[in-house]
């Protein structure tokens, strides 16, 4: 099993640029989630997704749209990149045991 | 609503010594506990959680955690440190009521001296 996997690993982008992260795991997992990590701030939710179908805001969902495909997929849309998106972005999945599986991550960087 | 507090951002300890991760939380409800570790340009895993039952939790590799209501901790603690645990530690807690919400703490960065 590949696990949780993302695409891209590394991105730089223009502000006011547009992009997708993909995220994609094979575990078959009812809920995933995108979080932000930056400096001294911990992971924070973007959106989450608990089951095919539905999506929620988490705690810094603005300038984010999120898509759940089916139950493998579950991808980050930035419309309108801005500097202050730059962070690493994770996506993760979770089993009925509450365990967190995460991906590798996509270092963003918005110049 | 649910918060958690990591005291230390950073603790250097020299290899073969103990070392103590300290990890406060706050709710209004019962939580489930958890520590993740994240090693270098990489995600997070799982270290060790706490559900329910025994208040002392352990992980594969000789880390081990306790639960404590009334102190509202879940310190991380190991007895003798090596060089392959420099990483950055997580706690995390979430609710029975809202389990597919976690909320991370801001990290601790163990570094182990040689």
């Amino acid at each position: 099993n590949a696990g949780v996997t993302q695409t891209p690993k590394f991105q730089v982008l223009k502000t006011g640029q547009s992009m997708t992260l993909q995220c994609a795991q094979d575990m078959n997992h009812n809920s995933m989630y995108w979080y932000r990590q930056d400096p001294g701030m911990g992971l924070r939710l973007i959106y989450y997704s608990a089951s095919e179908g539905t999506t929620d805001k988490g705690e810094v969902p603005n300038g984010y749209n999120v898509s759940r495909l089916n139950k493998r997929e579950f991808s980050l849309r930035l419309e309108s990149a801005a500097p202050s998106q730059t962070s690493v972005y994770f996506c993760a999945s979770t089993d009925r045991v509450y365990e967190q599986y995460f991906g590798p991550g996509t270092r963003l960087t918005v110049t | 609503a649910q918060s958690v507090t990591q005291l230390d951002s950073q603790v250097p300890v020299f290899e073969e010594a103990p070392v103590e991760l300290r990890c406060n939380y706050s709710s209004s409800v019962s939580v489930y506990l958890f520590w993740y570790v994240q090693y270098p340009n990489q995600g997070l895993q799982l270290l060790l959680k706490y559900l329910s039952g025994s208040t002392l939790v352990e992980s594969i590799n000789g880390f081990e955690a306790e639960f404590n209501k009334s102190q509202t901790s879940f310190h991380l603690r190991k007895p003798s440190v090596h060089i392959s645990d420099t990483a950055e530690y997580f706690c995390a807690v979430t609710s029975r009521t809202s389990y597919d919400k976690v909320i991370f703490g801001p990290g601790t960065s163990l570094s182990v001296i040689p």
